[in-house]
Parts: C-alpha cells; sequence; structure tokens
C-alpha cells in the first residue's frame, strides 16, 4: 500500500526539541521530493519544509528557518524534521508529504498527521 | 512572498447544490495551483493541480479553472462525502496555501 506515516511528536516544553520521523512504503522513495506541511488548531494548513529527491537542495518556511531542519534517508525510505528552540505558535498537527515535482511541484500524497504540542 | 486568498470561507450548501469557491493570488502564478479536501482527522487529499487537471480516481464533480491570479473549484452536484474544508495551494514560488473553505451543511 502506498503510504506515509508519521511518528515522533509528542508534547515538549518551550525552547525543547524534537525529531519527527515519516516512513514511506509502496512507491519508489528516492524519486520524489518530500515536504513537512502542519495545521495549527483552528487553523489552516502552512508549508513547513520542503527537501528534493537527493536531498541536495531545501526549502524552508520563514516561520520555521534556523530552527528545523529536514532530511531524509533514501536507503531506509525515511523523511525526517528536527525541530529545536520550540515555541508555542509551532503547536501543530504534522503532516509529511509527498511532491510532485521540485520545487514547482505539487503535494500527491499525504500522511495522516501526527501532533506536536509545545507547552510548558 | 505570494499571498492566497480564499472565498468564502465557509459555505453552507446542501446535497445536490454547484458550489464554487475562488482563490485569488497576490501576483500571477501562471496555472501552478493545486485544489484539496481536508476532513478532520484524515489526511488531505489532492484533487486538482495545475489548476485545471483532475487527479486520476478523482469524481468528475470536481472541477478547477483560471490561471494568472484568479482561479475557481467547483463541485457540479454537492454530495454528501464532500462536505469537509478545501484548500488551493501555489507551487509557482515556494508553496502557499489559501486559509480553506468550509463546506457544511
Amino acid at each position: 500500500e502506498v503510504q506515509l506515516v508519521e511518528s515522533g511528536g509528542g508534547l515538549v516544553k518551550p525552547g525543547g526539541s524534537l525529531r519527527l520521523s515519516c516512513a514511506a512504503s509502496g512507491f519508489t522513495f528516492s524519486v520524489y521530493s518530500m515536504n513537512w506541511v502542519r495545521q495549527a488548531p483552528g487553523k489552516g494548513l502552512e508549508w513547513v519544509s520542503s527537501l528534493s529527491s537527493s536531498g541536495s537542495s531545501r526549502y524552508d518556511a520563514d516561520s520555521v528557518k534556523g530552527r528545523f531542519t529536514v532530511s531524509r534517508e533514501n536507503a531506509k525510505n525515511s523523511l525526517y524534521l528536527q525541530m529545536n528552540s520550540l515555541r508555542a505558535e509551532d503547536t501543530a498537527v504534522y503532516y509529511c508529504v509527498r511532491g510532485n515535482g521540485f520545487p514547482r511541484g505539487y503535494f500527491d500524497l499525504w500522511g495522516r498527521g501526527i501532533l506536536v504540542t509545545v507547552s510548558s | 512572498d505570494i499571498q492566497m486568498t480564499q472565498s468564502p470561507s465557509t459555505l453552507s450548501a446542501s446535497v445536490g447544490d454547484r458550489v464554487t469557491i475562488t482563490c485569488r493570488a497576490s501576483q500571477s502564478i501562471g496555472d501552478w495551483l493545486a485544489w484539496y479536501q481536508h476532513k478532520p482527522g484524515k489526511a488531505p487529499i489532492l484533487l486538482i493541480f495545475k489548476a485545471s487537471n483532475l487527479k486520476s480516481g478523482v469524481s468528475s464533480r470536481f472541477s478547477g479553472s483560471g490561471s494568472g491570479t484568479e482561479f475557481t473549484f467547483t463541485i457540479s452536484s454537492l454530495q454528501a462525502d464532500d462536505f469537509a474544508t478545501y484548500y488551493c495551494q501555489q507551487y509557482h514560488t515556494y508553496w502557499t496555501f489559501g486559509q480553506g473553505t468550509k463546506v457544511e451543511i
């Protein structure tokens, strides 16, 4: 089955760190760009970070630049999001998303999301 | 940054209605626009890409049109399963979503 499954979410204190993982299956992971998108409680979708298929090109939203780092291990069909210096406004459901095209690519496969809560 | 403005933010409709959502870009994005459906607790689903291209397997009651800065998304005959929130997204320069349109009864 073609799917993306996120893990690693949870409760973290402001200023803390968390690493999200995304396991891909059912497709050739290494040929697709990958992305993270989030949705804060009661809000809409917000693009977070994008990574090319090889991992050589990366783009980050201004809201996370310098704090979040997206990476991938193609041999393990896995995408990661290292989140540092977390703030309350980072509280959201984080989605792992497959891209179709890079950098001009739409998002054609989404995971079900994982909740990250930043609170003391 | 490219801003995407969707309207309306909420839409009340009934089964069988024709529903139209508008998305406006702050600058020209050609046809680099996608539409997604999102239901609570579920993964968002791609419906349309390149402004008017229906994703394989998606019902033909969904359609999209437009180019440049003005785009339209239409559900020709609303079904019970279509009650959800719909988002437009530009992918011309980075990625930006509209604020969403909740389609409710």
